[in-house]
């Protein structure tokens, strides 16, 4: 089955800095991919996903990025805010009766 | 539209006790998913359910866990003789019919089980 691997487990940054987040998966087969903030106490919750026919996708500050070739993607968040302390996940999936497969998590703390 | 919607938020059993969670989904969805989420781990895929069907459970224990979505009503995971093991926080999730696995999974705000 598919195997996500998340970097780093935790990332510190001063508000305004960027921040940047990787994962590598397994199975060359998975052609999405789906990042979800989860807020202390909180449900997960999608905040942007690419498919396999792009490269890159932005959504005002966070932007993902994925190389197929060698099976990984990785979320960019510019600008950091205090509110974007959250604890991030990656997921990948091939799609039809698949499920997503998530990595373990980045715990990111924005100081202000 | 409300949405996904797990019971209770909080459980609390003894060693030995039965443990029942309940999701129902948004409006209109009719897949569900189970996951379970431990301290500093990510989100673990446990079982995949349309209305009365189980698509998937290669991520549920052998033994002790069940789940069924039945034509009516909510879907439940049911954990049997829990042990200490079992504490966690249990995610459900659900998606629209007619999503091909490439979709937004939609949470609920999850079910925190804590076995004493």
């Amino acid at each position: 089955g598919e195997n996500v691997e998340q970097h780093p487990s935790t990332l510190s940054v001063q508000e305004g800095d960027s921040a940047v987040i990787k994962c590598t998966y397994s199975d060359s087969a998975s052609n999405y991919f789906p990042w979800y903030k989860q807020e202390l106490g909180k449900r997960p919750q999608l905040i942007i996903d690419i498919r396999s026919n792009v490269g890159e996708k932005k959504d005002q500050r966070i932007a993902v990025t994925l190389n197929k070739t060698a099976k990984h993607f990785s979320l960019h968040i510019t600008e950091t805010q205090p509110e974007d302390s959250a604890v991030y996940f990656c997921a990948a999936s091939r799609g039809g009766y698949s499920t997503l497969t998530f990595g373990k998590g980045t715990m990111l703390l924005v100081s202000p | 539209n409300a949405g996904v919607m797990q019971n209770p938020r909080h459980l609390v059993r003894r060693r030995g006790q039965e443990a029942r969670l309940r999701c129902s989904p948004m409006k209109g969805h009719s897949h569900v998913y189970w996951y379970r989420q431990l301290p500093e781990e990510g989100l673990k895929f446990m079982v995949y359910l349309q209305k009365e069907n189980i698509i998937d459970e290669s991520g549920m224990p052998k033994e002790r866990f069940s789940a069924e979505f039945p034509k009516e009503g909510p879907s439940i995971l049911r954990i049997q003789q829990v042990v200490r093991g079992d504490s966690a926080a249990y995610f459900c999730a659900s998606s629209p019919p007619g999503q091909d696995g490439t979709g937004e999974l939609f949470f609920g705000e999850g079910s925190r089980l804590t076995v004493l």
